[in-house]
């Protein structure tokens, strides 16, 4: 099982609609959890940062973290299509090294 | 304020050349990483560095090597490319350990033929 695991998608959606992305992760021991954006052919950028369960929200997105069943969400709302991108997942135990998802491909149709 | 960055943006190499990915951060931070990017693989971190003179390996080091002399700079040697090199390598950099992300470069897009 590998530690980290996202649906690569592709994902299309119209604009102006709720977006739902998911990760889920093995390891009990992670307790920050980020979520990269990542534009075609440029490196990845810190979208949201949450530390242990609940919710953060951060204007149209909103990342939630539920540690029981190993879970992870990001949400947009009034998708765009400038949302059009990668989103990786990565959970982190406090070490200073990441495991990163393999991405879900997000196409945000106008 | 740069950030994080990587030269070159792309190279093309012949089996069995070597080269050497650059990268440089002027945030002052201690931890610097160095990933690969396949399609559909997601990144696999090759080595890693937590301060000047300390590196360690990562998940895929096999033909790769790093130093790390400065505080500011974590360049990437490849010696005798070959094709299964063939990758995007990013280089990012954190300022401590778990709860900030990294700061990743821009990448470097090489091709082993």
């Amino acid at each position: 099982q590998k530690e980290v695991e996202q649906d690569p998608g592709p994902l299309s959606v119209p604009e102006g609609a709720i977006v739902s992305l998911n990760c889920t992760y093995s390891n009990s021991a992670f307790q920050y959890f980020m979520w990269y954006r990542q534009y075609s052919r440029k490196g990845p950028e810190l979208l949201m940062y949450t530390y242990s369960s609940g919710n953060k929200e951060d204007g149209r997105f909103t990342a939630q973290v539920d540690k029981s069943s190993k879970y992870i969400s990001l949400f947009i709302r009034d998708s765009q299509p400038s949302d059009s991108a990668t989103y990786l997942c990565a959970p982190s135990s406090g070490t200073y090294k990441y495991i990163f998802g393999t991405g879900t491909r997000l196409k945000v149709l106008a | 304020n740069a950030g994080v960055t990587q030269t070159p943006k792309f190279r093309i190499l012949k089996i069995g050349q070597s080269m050497t990915l650059q990268c440089t951060q002027d945030m002052n931070h201690n931890y610097m990483y160095w990933y690969r990017q396949d399609p559909g693989m997601g990144l696999k971190l090759i080595y890693y560095s937590v301060g000047a003179g300390i590196t360690d390996k990562g998940e895929v080091p096999n033909g790769y090597n790093v130093s790390r002399s400065t505080t500011e700079d974590f360049p990437l040697r490849l010696e005798l490319a070959a094709p299964s090199q063939t990758s995007v390598y990013f280089c990012a950099s954190t300022q401590e350990t778990g709860a900030y992300g990294y700061t990743f470069g821009s990448g470097t897009r090489l091709t082993v033929v």
